[in-house]
């Protein structure tokens, strides 16, 4: 089993529509969490951390269900732009980031 | 702003050849990081160091090297290439193991 498991979608999303999805994560200790965003054959970029009481930045909300564990990423009001890869990142209990192999996001005129 | 450079961006090898990927950072970070990506996985850690004269292996070392002389640059050397190897390549940095990551623009790697 996967350490970090993303469905990998694409998940196709008209402009202007809301889309989420989630990532699991299997070590209960993990620490820290966090979206990356990855643009097609470019580095990953930090995109938002995650905090346990969930967070906001702008049209991305990012939650966190440690009893579940997973993570969710929610786009409201989906542009063009933000068509992407986005990779689920956890920091294990032993520091290092894992990586997810990510959810595909494609936003159609 | 330079942030991390890695060099080159695209390479082709034959299986037995060697080659050194190149990394440099010009953020004072301590912490960095080699991983491949490869379709369908999540970027997987080769090696890291936490700093100038100290390297530890990731998840995924065999058939690579590493070395760090100095804080600002942190090599990787395929030792003798095989197809297996054939990857895109990223370097990153941070300000700690499970900071935020500052990644290079990758190395896509060819072994035929």
């Amino acid at each position: 089993r996967k350490e970090v498991e993303q469905d990998p979608g694409p998940f196709n999303v008209p402009e202007g529509a809301t889309v989420a999805f989630n990532c699991t994560y299997s070590n209960s200790a993990s620490q820290s969490f966090f979206w990356y965003r990855q643009d097609c054959r470019k580095e990953p970029k930090l995109l938002m951390s995650v905090y346990s009481s969930g967070n906001e930045d702008g049209r991305f909300t990012a939650q966190l269900n440690r009893a579940s564990q997973y993570i969710s990423l929610l786009i409201r009001d989906s542009k063009l732009s933000d068509s992407a890869t986005y990779l689920c990142v956890v920091k294990a209990s032993w520091g290092k980031l894992q990586f997810g192999a990510g959810t595909q996001v494609v936003v159609t005129p | 702003n330079a942030g991390v450079t890695q060099t080159p961006k695209f390479q082709v090898l034959k299986t037995g050849q060697s080659m050194t990927l190149q990394c440099a950072q010009d953020m004072n970070h301590e912490y960095m990081s080699w991983y491949r990506q490869d379709p369908g996985m999540g970027l997987r850690l080769i090696h890291y160091s936490v700093g100038a004269g100290i390297t530890d292996q990731g998840e995924v070392p065999n058939g690579y090297n590493v070395s760090r002389s100095t804080t600002e640059d942190f090599p990787l050397r395929l030792l003798s290439a095989a197809p297996s190897q054939t990857s895109v390549y990223f370097c990153a940095s941070s300000s700690g193991p499970g900071n935020e990551a500052f990644f290079g623009q990758g190395t896509r790697l060819t072994v035929v």
